[in-house]
């Protein structure tokens, strides 16, 4: 596609229930990064995938949250049991292979969830 | 990585140029300076990026002095539609963190 792509734009969940976020990045780009972003607040760094190398998943809040990216390409995050404190919108974004620090990252519109 | 700090908010009339100034003291020798555009309900998008003195693309402008301790982000003749929040971020060679401060809320008036 011609940019990154999330789906579902919105998500209204109970709280507990779990929930799957998707992200399209664009084609080719090799690099992929979840950020989450609350009301009025910057954002938050979640998992960062590059390639075929072990995802970074330092900024995952808790063992609730979880990120897999197949063949490359899609991504999921998941939110198990979800809690009122995870309602945020969570941005996808896409970038080619980061080289000397030069990085133009691509974001989608993000997927705004509100656990009730 | 280095720490960047911006003004919180920012006003300007419509036509007139806005400087936005970020301070980054402790940047390292091979990091490049990046500033992101963020409109409500929208993701960042990337407006331009530079190492060293001036780049200029369609959109804006970048000074990075000398010392490369502060970078200045130049919108010419702002509209309303330029209301945003910009983002500065400072990044190192072979590093993929993007870390995001909380930006410069730019409103504009008519």
């Amino acid at each position: 596609g011609a940019g990154v792509s999330q789906s579902p734009s919105n998500k209204v969940t109970e709280k507990g229930k779990d929930v799957e976020l998707r992200c399209d990045p664009i084609s080719g780009h090799t690099a992929l990064y979840w950020y989450r972003q609350s009301l009025g607040q910057g954002l938050e760094f979640l998992i960062y995938f590059q390639g075929n190398s072990a995802p970074d998943k330092s900024g995952l809040p808790s063992d609730r949250f979880s990120a897999e990216r197949t063949g490359g390409s899609v991504s999921t995050l998941t939110i198990q049991r979800t809690q009122q404190e995870d309602s945020a919108v969570y941005l996808c974004a896409s970038s080619l292979e980061v080289r000397q620090g030069r990085n133009e990252a691509f974001f989608g519109q993000g997927t705004r969830l509100t656990v009730v | 990585l280095a720490k960047t700090t911006q003004p919180i908010s920012m006003d300007s009339y419509e036509g007139q140029e806005v400087n936005i100034t970020c301070s980054h003291n402790n940047i390292a020798t091979n990091d490049y300076i990046t500033w992101y555009q963020q409109f409500p309900s929208q993701g960042p998008r990337f407006i331009i990026q530079g190492y060293k003195t001036k780049v200029t693309n369609e959109v804006a402008s970048l000074f990075i002095p000398a010392d490369r301790k502060s970078s200045t982000l130049s919108l010419p003749r702002v509209s309303l539609s330029d209301t945003a929040v910009y983002y500065c971020l400072v990044s190192g060679a072979g590093s993929y963190q993007l870390t995001f401060g909380k930006g410069t809320k730019l409103s504009v008036i008519p």
